[in-house]
């Protein structure tokens, strides 16, 4: 079993549409969680991160982590074309070096 | 900033040939790492490094790869032999040791016939 499950999509949505993205995971030690958009033929760039449990929100964009279900979401509202990209959630146990991270998640916003 | 630097950004070899891969971290970063991305197992962390020394190998999938960092501007991570297993894209991240952000390089997509 991978430590980090995550359903790879591909997910398509009207431009407007609340999207909702999760990951779950196995190992009760990780204390940090992030997404990461990658666009085609690009390197992965942090979108955002938490600690423990708890909503982070960042403009359009709204991380949650709930540690009792070992499962992370992250939203997008109003979506914009400019979304479509794939988004991977990573988590880590402290030191910010060893991130395991999902598969990811390929995202399309139709205009 | 340029970024993280990353060549060849693509790379096309036979069976059993050796492979190099190049990363030039951010300058003053002192932490790097190297990935490797398919599509069967997503994003692997292969290897990194804090201000030069290899700290966690324990991703390198076998001794036919290695990886060097003689400075704190240049990486590389070296498959000999390759084989069409090894066929992926390889990104080189780096960071600062306080905040916590990898920046990733664009990858260097391998592909062996």
């Amino acid at each position: 079993q991978k430590e980090v499950e995550q359903d790879p999509g591909p997910l398509s949505v009207p431009e407007g549409a609340i999207v909702s993205l999760n990951c779950t995971y196995s190992n009760s030690a990780f204390q940090y969680f992030m997404w990461y958009r990658q666009y085609s033929r690009k390197g992965p760039e942090l979108l955002m991160y938490t600690y423990s449990s708890g909503n982070k929100e960042d403009g359009r964009f709204t991380a949650q982590v709930d540690k009792s279900s070992k499962y992370i979401s992250l939203f997008i509202r109003d979506s914009q074309p400019s979304d479509s990209a794939t988004y991977l959630c990573a988590m880590e146990r402290g030191n910010f070096n060893k991130f395991y991270f999902g598969s990811g998640t390929k995202l399309n916003v139709k205009p | 900033d340029a970024g993280v630097i990353q060549s060849p950004r693509h790379e096309v070899t036979e069976m059993g040939q050796e492979v190099t891969l190049r990363c030039k971290p951010i300058s003053g970063h002192d932490y790097l790492f190297w990935y490797r991305q398919t599509m069967m197992r997503g994003l692997e962390l292969l290897i990194y490094f804090n201000n030069n020394v290899p700290i966690d190998d324990s991703g390198m999938p076998e001794d036919r790869f290695s990886a060097k960092m003689p400075n704190a501007s240049f990486s590389t991570l070296k498959i000999q032999p390759s084989e069409p297993r090894d066929s992926a894209v390889y990104f080189c991240a780096s960071r600062r040791s306080d905040p916590e952000t990898q920046y990733f390089g664009p990858g260097t997509r391998l592909l062996v016939l």
